[in-house]
């Protein structure tokens, strides 16, 4: 692995489903954050972890659920999937620190469909 | 509120020069980011702003004014490959990533 990894790449689901998005990074980063992008909006997030054991809300976090037992997987979980979830979900993570060293880099992404 | 603001959309021409604004209002200020994402990709990292001027990386640039709540993207002798959005993003007091909505450049040949 080389980075960050998100799975699966793309996924068809029924509303009410539960699902959950997969997110593995092994730069040992800190910090690991979960954003949807739908068009015309920036990236919103969604939940983030600053350290493992931790998990924070972000700005979009009703319907989505994370946890952070270890440093290299955050994944996130719709635990009842509807429609207004349709969208692209982007891992992301960044080593605490000065400089360029705070930039977040982020994995492929997830395209969600909720039917 | 927080607020990015960038435009939505340029247009320019094969081997000229573009430069994308950005105007921020937020809580705290731990520098500004621009990302390129092409479509169906992920951002990528291209730049990072904390003090005021101007940051040179080979054919980008970006500068920052923060008494303004100012900074801009420049590319120059673009390439059809530059065709991509261009996101702005300020690092809040929280250490947060705020983002604005993205700007496409269209390159015409």
């Amino acid at each position: 692995i080389a980075g960050i990894t998100q799975a699966p790449t793309s996924q068809i689901l029924a509303a009410g489903r539960r699902m959950t998005l997969r997110c593995t990074q092994d730069m040992r980063h800190n910090a690991m954050y979960w954003y949807r992008q739908d068009l015309g909006l920036g990236l919103r997030l969604i939940h983030y972890s600053n350290t493992a054991g931790t998990t924070g809300k972000g700005e979009v976090p009703d319907g989505y659920s994370v946890s952070r037992a270890n440093t290299d997987d955050f994944p996130l979980t719709l635990a009842s999937a509807v429609p207004s979830q349709t969208s692209v979900y982007f891992c992301a993570s960044r080593q605490e620190g000065a400089y360029e060293t705070d930039t977040q880099y982020f994995g492929p992404g997830t395209r969600l469909t909720v039917l | 509120g927080q607020n990015i603001d960038q435009p939505t959309e340029m247009t320019a021409t094969e081997g000229a020069i573009v430069q994308i604004n950005c105007t921020y209002q937020t809580s705290g200020f731990n520098g500004l980011f621009w990302y390129q994402q092409h479509a169906g990709e992920a951002p990528t990292f291209l730049s990072y702003n904390v003090l005021d001027g101007l940051e040179e990386k080979g054919r980008f640039s970006s500068f920052l004014s923060r008494s303004k709540g100012y900074s801009y993207l420049l590319l120059k002798e673009l390439q059809m490959k530059d065709s991509a959005s261009y996101l702005c993003a300020v690092m809040d007091s929280n250490y947060q990533l705020i983002w604005g909505a993205g700007t496409k450049l269209i390159i015409k040949p």
